[in-house]
């Protein structure tokens, strides 16, 4: 049973650009979660979704930054405009209906530059 | 709001020695907590977690934990450290929603 994938793992973007980060969570699961964690510190919880809900995002800017998880494809954190503040690790977990774990992908690594 | 609260930044132990690391918490209801580990330039791995009953909780690559409620602790714990466990830390508390992460523990083993 393949973990959660995310991708890419490494992301370069120039300032104002528009950053795309996937991920695909473990077989079975239908919740998505997304964190972000600067250097120095730990993560910090942005959005939970569920197919094609976005059930709670009170941890998302509210500006720049939109989530999305459709019927079909992966879950798609969507950053546009980037700023250098913008640069971290952003975590995508998932869990099944009825098991209060997360598991978590890999990371993106977000650089602007 | 929840919150926890890892006091130690910066922990350096000795390969085969034991190892303690502390967490508190502070949650409005029964706390769901959670131990990840962290290696350099990679995702969380769980380590274990107490939902309820029995205290002491067992986890992987031997690690334990004890819930103290009175204390608001979920302290990590292991009897003999190896140099592979040399690793960020992170304690969590929360439900199915969100997770909230202290700031993390690096463990440092020197031989």
């Amino acid at each position: 049973n393949a973990g959660v994938m995310q991708n890419p793992r490494h992301l370069v973007r120039r300032r104002g650009q528009e950053a795309r980060l996937r991920c695909s969570p473990m077989k079975g699961h239908s919740h998505v979660y997304w964190y972000r964690q600067l250097p120095e510190e730990g993560l910090k919880f942005m959005v939970y979704l569920q197919k094609e809900n976005i059930i709670d995002e009170s941890g998302m800017p509210k500006e720049r930054f939109s989530a999305e998880f459709p019927k079909e494809g992966p879950s798609i954190l969507r950053i546009q405009q980037v700023v250098r503040g913008d640069s971290a690790a952003y975590f995508c977990a998932s869990s099944p209906e009825t098991v209060y774990e997360q598991y978590f992908g890999p990371g993106t690594r977000l650089t602007v530059t | 709001a929840q919150s926890v609260t890892q006091p130690d930044i910066h922990i350096t132990v000795s390969e085969g020695a034991s190892l303690e690391l502390r967490c508190n918490y502070s949650y409005g209801a029964t706390p769901y907590l959670f131990w990840y580990v962290q290696s350099p330039g990679q995702g969380l791995q769980l380590l274990l977690k107490y939902f309820s009953g029995d205290t002491l909780v067992q986890g992987i690559k031997g690690f334990e934990a004890e819930f103290k409620r009175s204390q608001s602790s979920f302290n990590l714990r292991k009897p003999s450290v190896h140099w592979s466990d040399a690793a960020e830390y992170f304690c969590a508390v929360g439900a199915r929603e969100k997770l909230t992460f202290g700031t993390g523990t690096r463990l440092t083993i020197i031989p």
